[in-house]
């Protein structure tokens, strides 16, 4: 079982909708990671939180460490969201090591 | 303010051969972390250097090897290589080997 899981792997939207992609963990963690990989392959970072909730414009994520689980929610989806959305959490102690989850592959139809 | 760059973006080579792949910090970044992403992965982590030096390092064999130079840039060689070993390779940068990272947009390696 991987340490980092993402569900679901692929999603399909309608432009307009409400999406939400998870992530949960099996290990300790400082920190999670929210990314977007676009097709060129490179990768942006969206959010980077610790606890609680943080948004940004349409995104919106959420982290919830009791239950070593992770949201990340867009509103109003558009067809520019169209890309992997990557979860990586941070490793307690001192290396700050990152563990990745495979990514959700999300296409938005106009 | 520059990000992480990273060249060549595509590369084409053939088994057995060497490769050396390069990356530029984020501006005021002194950690370069190199990772490996197949298609359909998630990048998995091959080294870090810090103060020139290779700091952390993932289940990579000896194949991969790095450098730091003084200015923090860095590069990435890999030896001898394996079909296995066509993948993106992503470059990330940090301060003080602290999150978050910055990343590049990769490097294409293609083993024929």
């Amino acid at each position: 079982k991987n340490e980092v899981e993402q569900s679901p792997q692929n999603l399909t939207a309608q432009e307009g909708e409400f999406i939400t992609i998870n992530c949960s963990y099996s290990v300790g963690i400082s920190a999670l990671h929210w990314l977007q990989q676009h097709p060129g392959g490179g990768i942006v970072s969206l959010f980077m939180l610790s606890s609680g909730k943080k948004k940004h414009g349409r995104l919106i994520a959420t982290i919830n460490i009791q239950e070593k689980h992770s949201s990340l929610h867009i509103t109003a989806s558009h067809p520019r969201d169209s890309a992997v959305y990557i979860c990586a959490v941070v490793l307690v102690g001192g290396t700050y090591k990152y563990i990745f989850g495979t990514g959700t592959r999300l296409k938005v139809l106009a | 303010d520059a990000g992480v760059t990273q060249s060549p973006t595509h590369l084409i080579k053939t088994r057995g051969q060497q490769v050396t792949l390069r990356c530029s910090p984020k501006s005021g970044h002194d950690t370069v972390s190199w990772y490996q992403q197949a298609l359909g992965q998630g990048p998995q982590f091959i080294f870090q250097y810090y103060e020139e030096e290779e700091r952390q390092r993932g289940n990579f064999p000896d194949r991969f090897s790095g450098h730091q130079f003084p200015n923090y840039s860095s590069e990435l060689n890999v030896n001898a290589l394996l079909l296995g070993d066509s993948a993106l390779y992503l470059c990330a940068s940090s301060l003080g080997q602290m999150p978050p990272l910055h990343f590049g947009n990769g490097t294409r390696l293609t083993v024929t």
